[in-house]
């Protein structure tokens, strides 16, 4: 049981675009969510973050929105640079769970100059 | 970048025999998590640290076993690894956040890619 979907195992944007990367959870549960980005061959590097009892958060070129009726999250990566190419894994947690994190199977983006 | 180094980075085992991943942190952080990654599944947890002595069940924890002694390292065992437990292996950090429970976010290391034969 997936409880984080990401169902695009890729995507492919040209530099200076817009990316908008997907995700979907099914627990009603989670309260924190977080994006993370992953290079070949190291670990996962934390991105940007959200709290439930918001509906948006930036940090320059990256925003994360939350429509929690809705169970999904999506990562907005504007102006997009050849550096952002990777793997983008969003994960979940509640806060009351130890922050056990729950990943999706990540997307693979990439940019095009 | 968060102090966090795993050892070893690469290791190739026989079907059978037993092998210990370690985890090394300089950052004083309290907790400690242990996290595999498979095609099509993401990161999957296995085990976690709230403390020394700490420990408890992941996701996926079936087959492997950890300890910690002390508040830097964090040892996942395979006590008879078996092919299915070939994977990418990552393990990651939190410090205490609001009212002593985990911090939201888990900062992780570069990995170890074990292939079980």
């Amino acid at each position: 049981d997936q409880q984080v979907k990401q169902n695009s195992p890729s995507l492919s944007v040209q530099e200076g675009r817009i990316s908008i990367l997907n995700c979907d959870y099914t627990n009603s549960m989670f309260d924190y969510f977080l994006w993370y980005k992953k290079y070949p061959a190291e670990g996962p590097t934390f991105l940007i973050s959200i709290s439930s009892i918001k509906d948006k958060n930036e940090d320059g070129r990256f925003t994360v929105f939350l429509n929690k009726s809705a169970k999904h999250l999506s990562l907005h990566i504007v102006p997009s640079q050849p550096g952002d190419s990777a793997v983008y894994f969003c994960a979940a947690s509640h806060i009351q769970g130890a922050q056990k994190l729950v990943f999706g199977q990540g997307t693979r983006l990439t940019i095009n100059p | 970048d968060a102090g966090i180094t795993q050892s070893p980075r690469h290791k190739v085992t026989e079907t059978g025999t037993p092998v210990t991943l370690r985890c090394h942190q300089t950052e004083n952080h309290r907790y400690m998590y242990w996290y595999r990654q498979d095609p099509g599944h993401g990161l999957r947890l296995i085990h976690y640290s709230y403390g020394v002595k700490d420990t408890d069940k992941g996701e996926v924890s079936d087959g492997y076993s950890v300890s910690r002694s002390k508040t830097e390292d964090f040892l996942l065992t395979l006590e008879s690894a078996t092919s299915s437990q070939t994977s990418v292996y990552f393990c990651a950090i939190s410090d205490e956040g609001v009212a002593g429970g985990p911090g939201e976010t888990q900062y992780f290391g570069p990995g170890t890619r074990l292939l079980v034969l």
